[in-house]
This record gives structure tokens, sequence and C-alpha cells, in this order.
């Protein structure tokens, strides 16, 4: 049973064109993250969420933004997707954000810009 | 910052050959080490983990052990299966990060031919 679902799976926008990348997970875990990995690069940690408590990475562009409306859910913003932008994104779940626990992560949404 | 620095691949192999990755890391103080795995078409999954010097991490076949003195996390499996094909992230999680933010290497492609 999936516990972290992205969606869509591949995402298709226009370049300049916002975009909004969706996540759910069941697992009621408090910590939601946001990756994006480029190809054959390391999956980069963009932003994540203590509960409602929202905390960017120092360098993470303005472009990028995020909403969490409770629990269960969470959302990527592209404001203006430029052609670098295009990527898999990784959404992930812990359940407290302690040093040594597991994040749970769903499958990516793969996202082209055109 | 915080770095992790792992083999690139792809390794090919053969199944029942022995596997070794190698991973090492730059942090500050003592961070927990991991291992995720990727099989194609899914998101990450913890694959081991050590949290303190010395320890080893076990799963599924797969081993590494926290070296402090050499800052290395390599990932061995003495008879990998076709099963194993994946691409591998070696990551670490510092202790001073708040709300558990992983590093991630670069990921190495395991392929295992019958």
């Amino acid at each position: 049973d999936a516990m972290v679902i992205q969606n869509p799976r591949y995402q298709v926008t226009q370049f300049g064109k916002p975009v909004t990348l969706s996540c759910s997970q069941t697992l009621n875990h408090n910590v939601m993250y946001w990756y994006q990995q480029k190809s054959s690069q390391a999956p980069k940690l963009l932003f994540h969420y203590y509960d409602k408590d929202f905390n960017n990475e120092a360098d993470t562009p303005d472009n990028f933004q995020s909403r969490r409306p409770n629990t269960s859910f969470c959302f990527l913003d592209i404001r203006s997707p430029g052609l670098g932008d295009a990527a898999m994104y990784l959404c992930a779940t812990s359940r407290e954000g302690r040093v040594n626990e597991k994040l749970f992560f769903g499958s990516g949404t793969q996202l082209s810009v055109l | 910052g915080d770095s992790v620095t792992q083999m690139e691949g792809p390794v090919t192999l053969s199944e029942e050959a022995f596997l070794t990755i190698n991973c090492t890391y730059t942090a500050t103080g003592y961070p927990s080490l991991f291992w995720y795995v990727q099989y194609p078409g899914e998101g990450l999954q913890l694959l081991l983990k050590a949290t303190k010097a010395d320890d080893k991490g076990s799963n599924k076949g797969f081993e590494a052990t926290y070296r402090k003195e050499t800052t290395s996390f390599h990932l061995e499996k003495g008879s990998v299966q076709v099963s194993d094909s994946a691409v591998y992230f070696c990551a670490l999680s510092g202790p001073e990060a708040a709300g558990n933010k992983l590093t991630f290497g670069g990921g190495t492609r395991v392929l295992v031919k019958p």
C-alpha cells in the first residue's frame, strides 16, 4: 500500500507557465520534505515542513513555493518554470524529523519544461 | 558544509558476484549514515543505517560499517541477485541538522545480469 503518494507521475509544462505538484501521505507524519533530483545527480532538499512550520533551504530559488494545508497534503508550486527546473521532484515524510529517523519517499514526479 | 561522495556507476555484475559501493563523507560532528535504494519506477526506500562509529547496518544481505577514522560507509553484498538491480544512494544526516535533512551522494546504478 502506497504511503506517500505523488501526482502526477509525469508532468509537462511550458516555459513560464505555473505548475503545481502534489504529495499526500497516509502515515500521519509531522514532517514533509520536497527534494529536487536532476538527471544523474544527488537529490537536493528544497524545503520542509515540520507540522505547519515552513523551513526553506538557503539556496532554494524564490520561484519555488510550498503549501501544506493539512497534515496529509503538501504542494510544490513553481511560479515560472524555466528549462533548468526540469527534474524529478521527490516528496518524503518522517515521523518527528529526528536525525536518525527513516524517511519515506514517494515515487516522484518527473517534470518536463518545454 | 556536509557532503557525500560515492563511486560513479554504472556497476555491472553477474549474478552471485560480490558487490562493493564506496561511500565517503564530510560532516561536522558525528552524523547518522544511511543507504537508500531506488528500484526502477519506485521511490527511494531505506536499505540500512548506522548511527554511531563502528555500528554495522545490515538488511537483505547488504552490510555497511560506520568507519569514523576513514569517514566511510561502504556498502557490500556477498552474492547479488538480478533483483538487486537498482540505484543506491549513500546519505548522511548531520547531528546539527534540524528536521533530519539528508545530504545524498550522487547515486550508483547497479545492474546485475543473469
